[in-house]
């Protein structure tokens, strides 16, 4: 199973909007509303950021939405902050009965 | 509140094994399935496999398959990740993931991670 492609990465000023996508194929990401992304601080464990393509788990900022359309996943954060700067997964159930993720984007707050 | 906590930093020579605990608390442990996943230095996030908290059945992705073995104490609600014959390119942070509330089959809450330097 190959990894989804993300961005290696992006960047915005803060108060922008920005949006990370995930492509994957119809085995993966177009076929199963189970997308998830995360976000890693350096030396930090991965936060679940959403899940099921949109959904927000309790205390993440509604700065942070997901969407899909085909096979591609996308992350947008509005009105980025300094705290935003972070490594950003996406990740997707397979066909397979597999989880595979992508290779990460790294976000830098200008 | 719910909570992975692992074992500590490992090092250890080619050759060795090593075994990474990740206990839970908070949640019913046999109620969620358990995903480990590998992050090598300065590299992303690869699945690993997941175990079935109540059967105990492991399944492991491409590449994880004969010196990995995951296993479980549901008595004090840990999990288990063994390697084997543990070569430089073993050397990774380990983190142990629980699957999503509601049935979804992704990671949720996660561990703090466990890195296992492998050098001789």
């Amino acid at each position: 199973q190959s990894a989804l492609t993300q961005p290696a990465s992006v960047s915005g000023s803060p108060g922008q909007s920005i949006t990370i996508s995930c492509t994957g194929t119809s085995s993966d990401v177009g076929g199963y509303n189970y997308v998830s992304w995360y976000q890693q601080h350096p030396g930090k464990a991965p936060k679940l950021m959403i899940y099921e393509v949109s959904n927000r788990p309790s205390g993440v900022p509604d700065r942070f939405s997901g969407s899909k359309s085909g096979n591609t996943a996308s992350l947008t954060i509005s009105g980025l902050q300094a705290e935003d700067e972070a490594d950003y997964y996406c990740s997707s159930y397979t066909s397979s009965s597999t989880v595979v993720f992508g290779g990460g984007t790294k976000l830098t707050v200008l | 509140q719910v909570q992975l906590v692992q074992s500590g930093s490992e090092l250890k020579k080619p050759g060795a094994s090593v075994k990474v605990s990740c206990k839970a608390s908070g949640y019913t442990f046999t109620s969620y399935a358990m995903n480990w996943v590998r992050q090598a230095p300065g590299q992303g996030l690869e699945w690993m496999g997941w175990i079935n908290t109540n059967t105990g059945n492991p399944t492991y992705a491409q590449g994880f398959t004969g010196r990995f073995v995951f296993s479980l104490d549901t008595s004090v609600s840990t999990a288990y990740l063994q390697i084997s014959s543990l070569k430089a390119e073993d050397t990774a942070v380990y983190y142990c993931a629980r699957d999503g509330h509601g049935g979804s089959p992704l990671p949720d809450y996660w561990g703090q991670g466990t890195l296992v330097t492998v050098s001789s």
